[in-house]
């Protein structure tokens, strides 16, 4: 049971490039989320998804884009990197019971931009 | 929308006991409470779902004020094991309580 597993860990990539992180989670949750996470802001929310085939924008979407095409996974892509979006991103799902939306978070993916 | 949360840090030496404060500008639906070690992913402590709940976990309990948009964690005779640092997260009733939006955190040291 590997609960909220995200690909890569780590990754520099230069300005313009672009990337994808990869979410995915074995606890058959129906929801799911992207943070980023930057000193002194706390856990800002990029997009998120409460089931497969939706989407939805959170915090702060500009520059990312996102797919849920399987229940288990949740992509997190970067069309064109720029040094603002280096941060460390984390993704949580959860399966909301009794009212109460519980998130269970990934290990992180620390981005590099330069 | 993002809660704002207070003390930005503190220091506790073992045995002292803290409060973390939460406040929202939006009416709350529920308030997490979650607890970041440095480098580790944020780990659930607990949820409060009614105004006026109060939870325990160990020495660490909280409480939420519906009326008053906000809540607070408490820990008590603090561990070196508590340091790290402390996020509330909010889901409000206008955005349907599927967004879990979070506080800047507040940075909880204990010093022997």
């Amino acid at each position: 049971n590997a609960g909220v597993t995200q690909t890569p860990k780590f990754r520099v990539l230069k300005t313009g490039q672009s990337m994808t992180l990869l979410c995915a989670q074995d606890m058959n949750h129906e929801y799911m989320y992207w943070y980023r996470q930057d000193p002194g802001m706390g856990l800002r929310l990029i997009h998120y998804s409460v089931g497969e085939g939706t989407t939805a924008k959170g915090e702060v979407p500009d520059g990312y884009n996102v797919s849920r095409l399987k229940k288990q996974n949740f992509l997190l892509g970067l069309e064109s990197a720029a040094p603002s979006q280096t941060s460390v991103y984390f993704c949580a799902s959860s399966y909301p019971t009794s009212g109460a939306n519980v998130l269970t978070f990934g290990a992180g993916s620390r981005l590099t931009v330069l | 929308q993002q809660p704002v949360q207070s003390p930005q840090a503190v220091i506790l030496r073992e045995g002292e006991d803290a409060v973390i404060n939460c406040s929202s500008s939006k009416a709350l639906y529920s308030v997490h409470w979650y607890r970041q070690k440095h480098g580790e992913a944020p780990v659930f402590l607990m949820i409060l779902l009614k105004g006026g709940e109060q939870k325990g976990h160990e020495k660490i309990s909280a409480s939420f004020n519906e009326k008053k948009q906000q809540s607070s964690l408490y820990l008590t005779a603090s561990q070196l094991s508590y340091s790290g640092t402390y996020f509330c997260g909010t889901e409000m009733w206008e955005t349907s309580y599927d967004k879990v939006i979070f506080g800047p955190g507040t940075s909880l040291s204990v010093i022997p």
